[in-house]
């Protein structure tokens, strides 16, 4: 079955530390994306890669790191200095396109911190 | 600036009772207009996707369609299964990002 997986489902920080979330595409998509869902508010972008080697800052990309360096993934890493990591972190993929390319989501990770 | 507004942000109907969602925007240079369901806990799903004004898309009970300002997401003779949050998307010209809506919460009652 193609699609979207993000592993682990929950992941708890402690104060201080770094934590990776990680998304993986098994459908050869170019784009992939990484968003922060918090109660009310709509999907912000953090991170976001067309091409491997290549990504670039969303809105909200302070206290967040990510690398691309193979076309079916593109990991999330929360630092210590992201302040309130809190929220449900959504990964999308896309085609690339000269006309906007649906984005199709992961079943999400929950961060909680301890 | 860009944006997207979703009206209404809660939305309560009974089973059976036609209504219709709002998503409005803002963008300079529309390169798709995306509707979402999206079910507690778990990732949105993919409806539709809209791309010029007069365009329509219909799948089972919803509709969605589009203007030059707006879509609106039609369900008609909704049931309970149908309640969701229901995601606005439109993606602009600065490559595939996309503006989210805050989303409407929809439920219907048997």
């Amino acid at each position: 079955d193609g699609g979207i997986t993000q592993s682990p489902k929950y992941l708890f920080r402690k104060e201080g530390q770094n934590v990776t979330l990680s998304c993986e595409q098994n459908l050869n998509h170019d784009a992939m994306y990484w968003y922060r869902q918090d109660p009310g508010q709509g999907l912000r972008l953090i991170y976001y890669s067309q091409i491997v080697n290549d990504f670039q800052k969303g809105d909200i990309a302070e206290g967040y790191s990510v690398s691309r360096e193979k076309k079916e993934s593109f990991p999330l890493t929360v630092t210590s200095a992201q302040k309130n990591p809190t929220a449900f972190y959504l990964c999308a993929s896309s085609n690339r396109g000269d006309r906007g390319e649906t984005q199709y989501f992961g079943p999400g990770t929950r961060l909680l911190v301890l | 600036e860009d944006q997207v507004t979703q009206s209404p942000e809660a939305l309560r109907l009974q089973e059976g009772e036609s209504s219709s969602l709002n998503c409005s925007y803002t963008v300079s240079g529309l390169r798709g207009l995306f509707w979402y369901r999206q079910d507690p806990g778990k990732g949105p799903e993919f409806l539709f996707t809209l791309y010029s004004a007069g365009e329509e898309k219909e799948k089972e009970r919803l509709k969605a369609t589009l203007t030059k300002k707006e879509s609106f997401l039609h369900i008609t003779a909704p049931k309970p299964e149908d309640s969701a949050t229901y995601l606005c998307a439109v993606g602009y010209n600065q490559g595939g990002k996309l503006i989210f809506g805050q989303g409407t919460e929809l439920s219907v009652k048997p």
